[in-house]
């Protein structure tokens, strides 16, 4: 069975840094895709970044230049590191992953992120 | 910008069938496969369709995905509703490298 569990949400000023981590068991994440999306409080689902087994990271318009993306293969974790942080990054922050080739995806429970001064 | 468009709300009784449209804003739906996930309040989404027509193992056969080419829309129908049911549900898709959502639709069975 496959689980995600995100940590690393909290409370950090308008241009302060906070870093996510997503930890996987029954599931290998360099060998797959992990991905970060983000859901404001009352809005929609929306895409943030995407790391693929290759190694290559793909970022939103509104995030790219801010936010990387990473993995530990030793740790079976992938991590989003969020600087220059904005009021409008306020949001819960969801880990996905799938299996190469699949676009089953597999969701963890969320991480909360408050941006306010 | 590829973008995905949903209705905001659907209502439907207990025991009917609803179906949920996602139309795409530019090229062919049925190019790059279309994803749902439900949403229930205070819960993480879950995938009830992957690759337009597929369902995870453990999610009922009332559920089920399709594509209309003519609209360039997929659609996501649920039959012999539930009150568990009850969701908001998301289209997913992709334009080149970026993921792209739909906005929602908030399912109401009453």
């Amino acid at each position: 069975e496959v689980q995600l569990v995100e940590s690393g949400g909290g409370l950090v000023q308008p241009g302060g840094s906070l870093r996510l981590s997503c930890g996987a068991s029954g599931f290998t994440v360099s060998s797959n895709y992990m991905s970060w999306v983000r859901q404001a409080p009352g809005k929609g689902l929306e895409w943030v970044s995407v790391i693929y087994s290759g190694g290559s990271t793909y970022y939103a318009d509104s995030v790219k230049g801010r936010f990387t993306i990473s993995r530990d293969n030793s740790k079976n974790t992938v991590s989003l590191q969020m600087n220059s942080l904005r009021t409008e990054d306020t949001a819960v922050y969801y880990c996905v992953g799938a299996y190469s080739s699949s676009w089953n995806l597999y969701w963890g429970q969320g991480t909360l992120v408050t941006v306010s001064s | 910008n590829f973008m995905l468009t949903q209705p905001h709300s659907v209502s439907e009784s207990p025991g009917k069938t609803v179906t949920i449209s996602c139309t795409g804003s530019s090229g062919s739906i049925a190019s790059n496969y279309v994803q749902w996930f439900q949403q229930r309040p205070g819960s993480a989404p879950t995938t009830v369709i992957y690759e337009h027509n597929q369902r995870p193992s453990g999610v009922p056969d009332r559920f089920s995905g399709s594509i209309d080419s003519s609209s360039n829309s997929a659609s996501l129908t649920i039959s012999g509703l539930k009150t568990e049911d009850e969701a908001d549900y998301y289209c997913q898709s992709y334009d080149s490298s970026n993921w792209v959502f739909g906005g929602g639709t908030k399912l109401t069975v009453l």
